[in-house]
Order: structure tokens, then sequence, then C-alpha cells
């Protein structure tokens, strides 16, 4: 029982392509987040749903577009892959108060060729 | 904007030993709430200890523990007896405790330390 799930781990696809990643999560909270996490591991905050609803946009370019269908789950859709789109992508959840962590799920790393 | 730091982009312990990972945050915000995560080769972010800026007290997950000092903003992992299971990055974060409303609800990362265990 995951409490965070995301699919697929691993995507190998060619630029110029489109993609979609899935997460969802059983622990009930309110808020789900997309980040990137870079080659050389630095994570950086993409998206942000409390709700369905979106919170956070990091100057994301707009290939990127998170949806929501309800607070249970967030998937990311990639139009147009580029090369510098290859890096790993994790979703997190978490719920108020903020002194509670984030779960994250297992990551997906993607992989443009 | 606040913003996390950590000095040691890579560490080494050797097995049994203590080892200090360092991290430092800047913020104009009096009440924040800070974490360690974990990242090991499996890619998973694991919390390893938390820490709410309004406690004095500091911090402590068996063999984990943090030197918080809130006047210096610093926020330092202490690991005793390492062990190889504790090879991996460690991730300091830094969460706004206006979080609760929800447009300032965000995550700031350090780069991250890469802390290796010599047996």
């Amino acid at each position: 029982d995951t409490a965070v799930s995301q699919t697929p781990k691993y995507l190998v696809t060619q630029m110029g392509n489109d993609k979609s990643i899935k997460c969802e999560q059983n622990l009930g909270h309110d808020t789900m987040y997309w980040y990137k996490q870079d080659s050389k591991k630095f994570l950086k905050i993409m998206f942000s749903y409390n709700n369905k609803e979106l919170i956070i946009n990091e100057t994301v370019p707009n290939r990127f577009s998170p949806k929501s269908p309800d607070k249970a789950h967030l998937n990311l859709h990639i139009n147009s892959l580029e090369l510098g789109d290859s890096a790993v992508y994790f979703c997190a959840s978490s719920q108020a108060p903020s002194n509670q962590p984030q779960h994250f799920g297992d990551g997906t790393r993607l992989s443009i060729l | 904007a606040q913003t996390v730091t950590q000095s040691q982009p890579e560490m080494s312990v050797q097995e049994a030993e203590t080892v200090t990972l360092s991290c430092t945050y800047d913020t104009s915000e009096s009440d924040y709430y800070l974490f360690w995560y974990k990242q090991p080769p499996s890619r998973q972010m694991i919390l390893v200890i938390r820490q709410e800026a309004y406690k004095q007290q500091n911090a402590t997950e068996n063999r984990f523990s943090v030197n918080f000092q809130k006047a210096a903003k610093s926020f330092s992992l202490k690991i005793s007896d390492s062990q190889l299971g504790d090879a991996a990055m460690y991730f300091c974060a830094y969460r706004s405790a206006l979080s609760w409303e929800t447009s300032y609800d965000k995550v700031i990362f350090g780069p991250g330390t890469s802390l290796s265990v010599i047996p």
C-alpha cells in the first residue's frame, strides 16, 4: 500500500514527443507537488496543487501542464519534449499544518534521446 | 525569498564515527519549519528529522540529531555511529509556517550533501 505512487518509473523517449507521468496518493493529503531533480541532484519545485487548485507555478515552460482530476491525483503532461527535460521528476504530497513533512513518490527518470 | 545553502557538496565518514552536515538558510520570517531528507541510491526521498523554529530544544531521532541555531540561521545534522546504510544525498529543507495559507506553501531545498561511509 504505497503512499505516493508514480508511474512510470522510467521513461525513455525521443525529442519532440508528448508524454505523461501519473501520480496518486492514498494519504488523504490536500496538497500535491511536482519537483524536478536535475543531473546535479538539485530539487526544484515546479507546481503545487491544493484541493485540485493550482497554487504554485514556478516559471515552468507552458509545455508542462499539470492536471488534478481530484485531490488524490496529480498528473504531469509534457508536450514537445526537449533534451533539457531529461531529469528525475518527483511527485509529493503533504497535509497542513506545515510542520508535516512531504511524502515523495519514487520518482520518474525521464530520458530524452 | 528564502534560500537554503549546504556548503559541503561531499562528505565522508568512517563507519561507526560521527559526522556533521551543515545547512544555513536565509529568511525574514520568524516562524518556519526545517527538515532533513535522505536520498539513497534507490532515489527515494526519506524524512530523517524535522525541527519547528519556535522550539528551542534540538530534535533527535535515534542516531540523528540537529543543532538548530535560530539567530545564526543554522541547522546542522549530526549522524552518530555512522552505518553503511547512511550513505546517501542529504537535503536540508525550509518550509514557511505561513504555509497554511496555501499560496505560500513552498518547500525550499538546499543543493544537497553527498555522504559516503567508509567501511
